[in-house]
């Protein structure tokens, strides 16, 4: 079994602030994890992935996430928000048949 | 590489009706994952095909849904007797390989429904 728990449904950061991003995992196996980004009317666009190769993964745009396997959890970051990332941000975990996602995370950037 | 299309993108329906949809999967890539996507929410699981094969589908899929993998090429989802339940955006993505849950997942557009 798995699942996905992102904490926040909405999130507002100004331009030019850190962009924080909470995602925990529950996973029986060991875990594939996914960030993947959603603009409106469109379909998903994958940001980054963790394959268990190294705990820091980079992802495009400037964002990246961080595995942290005793805390369960695989948040997301970048340093600096842009107002075109405004957007829905989608965790998922991919066991050995399919990929669970979370219910999402709408991230606001004021200008 | 021309990415995943979907067909069509905007359907709207009679409640009672019966729609089809279609999507047309990166080229050679082995799986192909139908969701579903409600205001507010990530997208849930349908069903998925290895090659022409259908391996999974989640009980969300009544058996007024159907979804058909001919020839492991394109595939089409079809939902019979249309409820307003059933609006919602209905996404296909394809993997490559046997990666499985594994693989990283290419989405297209997405085809949104409304049963009037």
């Amino acid at each position: 079994a798995q699942s996905v728990t992102q904490l926040g449904s909405h999130v507002s950061v100004s331009e030019g602030a850190l962009v924080l991003l909470r995602c925990n995992y529950s996973s029986s196996v060991p875990p594939y994890l996914f960030w993947y980004v959603q603009y409106p009317n469109q379909g998903l666009q994958l940001l980054l992935k963790y394959t268990s190769a190294a705990t820091l993964v980079k992802g495009i745009n400037g964002f990246e996430a961080e595995f942290k396997k005793s805390e369960t959890s695989f948040h997301l970051t970048k340093p600096s928000a842009h107002m075109s990332d405004a957007a829905e941000y989608f965790c998922a975990v991919g066991g050995y048949q399919k990929v669970t996602f979370g219910i999402g995370t709408k991230l606001q950037v004021i200008p | 590489d021309t990415g995943v299309s979907q067909n069509p993108r905007h359907k709207i329906t009679k409640r009672g009706q019966n729609v089809t949809f279609r999507c047309d999967p990166i080229s050679e890539h082995n799986r192909l994952y139908w969701y579903r996507q409600t205001l507010g929410q990530g997208p849930e699981f349908l069903t998925y095909f290895q090659n022409e094969a259908q391996l999974e589908k989640s009980r969300l899929l009544s058996d007024r849904f159907s979804a058909e993998r001919p020839k492991g090429s394109f595939s089409t989802l079809e939902i019979q007797r249309t409820e307003q339940g059933d609006s919602a955006m209905y996404l296909c993505a394809s993997s490559p390989g046997t990666s499985g849950g594994r693989g990283t997942q290419y989405f297209g557009p997405g085809t949104r429904l409304l049963v009037l």
